[in-house]
């Protein structure tokens, strides 16, 4: 299966400032099948970016994905109160569909 | 509004069963595929199961297989899990989410599965 490695665990961020994600796959990701999920405490994943750079319907356009093959990034280009949270990357090209660990997006 | 509906979630003892279901508002449930994944408490996300639209197409994480089974009934717009052989680590929020060309977009909140003795 293809391991998803997200880097790093923990991010502490001023809001206004810009967050860098990272999600390495162990093995090309077919067809950049690569989504960006956002989950606060209690609530459901919601999703951000499919596609490796798609953003969803209704996703901020301070939201950003980019990479291909084995290397992907979640950018927020400044951060407001409400994107504290935590993040995941999916590989959705192979199965079983795969999900990082999570990166926690947490104020400084 | 998309809207998904888990329920069925319970305290079960080690080697019992349970089943999950799940009912979706808000779209053509027939001309979607439909998956579970769950979160242990305070854990991150691991997918567990997989159905096709028609139904004819299932798929299962190597963790549940031989234990889960999952169905649909498309005339009551609903998703199931059934789950035997429970064990400790299948303790989790069992989310039901629907998927698009594999790509897994709205979720529904979950129903919570502990088991315990």
């Amino acid at each position: 299966e293809v391991v998803l490695t997200q880097s790093p665990g923990t991010l502490s961020l001023s809001p206004g400032e810009r967050a860098t994600l990272s999600c390495r796959a162990s093995q090309s990701v077919n067809g950049i099948s690569l989504a960006w999920y956002q989950q606060k405490p209690g609530q459901a994943p919601r999703l951000l970016i499919s596609g490796a750079s798609s953003r969803a319907t209704g996703i901020p356009d301070r939201f950003s994905g980019s990479g291909s093959g084995t290397d992907f990034t979640l950018t927020i280009s400044g951060l407001e109160p409400e994107d504290f949270a935590v993040y995941y990357c999916l590989q959705y090209g192979t199965s079983p569909r795969t999900f990082g660990q999570g990166t926690k997006v947490e104020i400084k | 509004e998309v809207q998904l509906v888990e329920s069925g979630g319970d305290l079960v003892q080690p080697g019992g069963s349970l089943r999950l279901s799940c009912v979706a508002y808000g779209f053509t449930f027939s001309r979607y595929s439909m998956n579970w994944v769950r979160q242990a408490p305070g854990k991150g996300l691991e997918w567990v199961s997989y159905i096709s639209s028609s139904g004819t197409s299932i798929d299962y994480a190597d963790s549940v297989k031989g234990r889960f089974t999952v169905s649909r009934d498309s005339a009551k717009n609903s998703l199931y899990l059934q789950m035997n052989s429970l064990r400790a680590e299948d303790t989790a929020l069992y989310y039901c989410v629907r998927s698009v060309r594999a790509l897994l977009d709205y979720w529904g909140q979950g129903s919570l599965v502990t088991v315990s003795s």
